[in-house]
């Protein structure tokens, strides 16, 4: 199947400083990313729906000055969370949409841990 | 705001026995999936159910999607304890998914 890689798949700060998440799709074209934050034995919540090529979407009650996503190839989109506290400590994931087949499917990234201290 | 609720939330079963995870919401999807997540890992697809009474069969693991496109339920035979996981229900409209609560099975040998 498809693969989308992220990268780093942790990662601690501290206070203050900001983290960028990259999201991959390494062998097809997503023309779709979303990206996501896991709580502890919580589902997933979309926080953020990106083109590539245009500004990223927002979920109701997603600061998107606080997440900056940057969508600027078909391959790549980059989360970066700016300003981190440790509120933002989280488990986020990315996922790719693109034709791998006769269909559009969405593949998950293997998701990175964020700490913030 | 479309709304997946998953039941149970949590279920913890010895090895060989069967369960059902369920998967309800008020809306209509075009699609839904069912994922399994392991800890620190991301979701892996399972299954993608597209037509309302759908069954699909994945070895062990049923999935049915209801007649009206608004809910699905899991079903799995004789568990093992390899499947043991977190299992995510996803209803798909406009090529956007929402997740259910999830529901974190724990199979004991």
């Amino acid at each position: 199947g498809a693969v989308v890689s992220q990268h780093p798949s942790w990662v601690i700060c501290k206070s203050g400083t900001s983290v960028k998440i990259e999201c991959r799709s390494l062998d097809f074209q997503a023309t779709t990313m979303f990206w996501y934050r896991q709580f502890p034995k919580q589902s997933l919540m979309l926080m953020a729906t990106s083109n590539e090529g245009s500004k990223a979407t927002y979920e109701q009650g997603v600061e998107k000055d606080k997440f900056l996503i940057n969508h600027a190839s078909l391959t790549l989109s980059t989360l970066t969370v700016t300003s981190a506290h440790p509120e933002d400590s989280s488990f986020y994931i990315c996922s790719a949409r693109g034709r791998t087949g006769p269909r559009y499917e969405q593949y998950f990234g293997p998701g990175t841990r964020l700490t913030v201290t | 705001t479309q709304l997946l609720e998953q039941s149970p939330q949590f279920l913890s079963i010895q090895e060989g026995e069967n369960l059902t995870v369920y998967c309800n919401s008020s809306s209509v999807f075009s699609s839904l999936q069912w994922y399994r997540q392991e800890p620190g890992e991301g979701p892996v697809l399972l299954v993608t159910v597209v037509t309302g009474g759908e069954v699909k069969k994945l070895k062990r693991l049923t999935f049915q999607f209801g007649d009206a496109r608004k809910d699905s339920s899991l079903h799995i035979t004789a568990a093992q304890p390899g499947d043991t996981g977190l299992y995510l229900c996803a209803g798909v409209n406009a090529g956007k998914s929402t997740f259910g609560d999830g529901t974190t099975l724990t199979v004991k040998p």
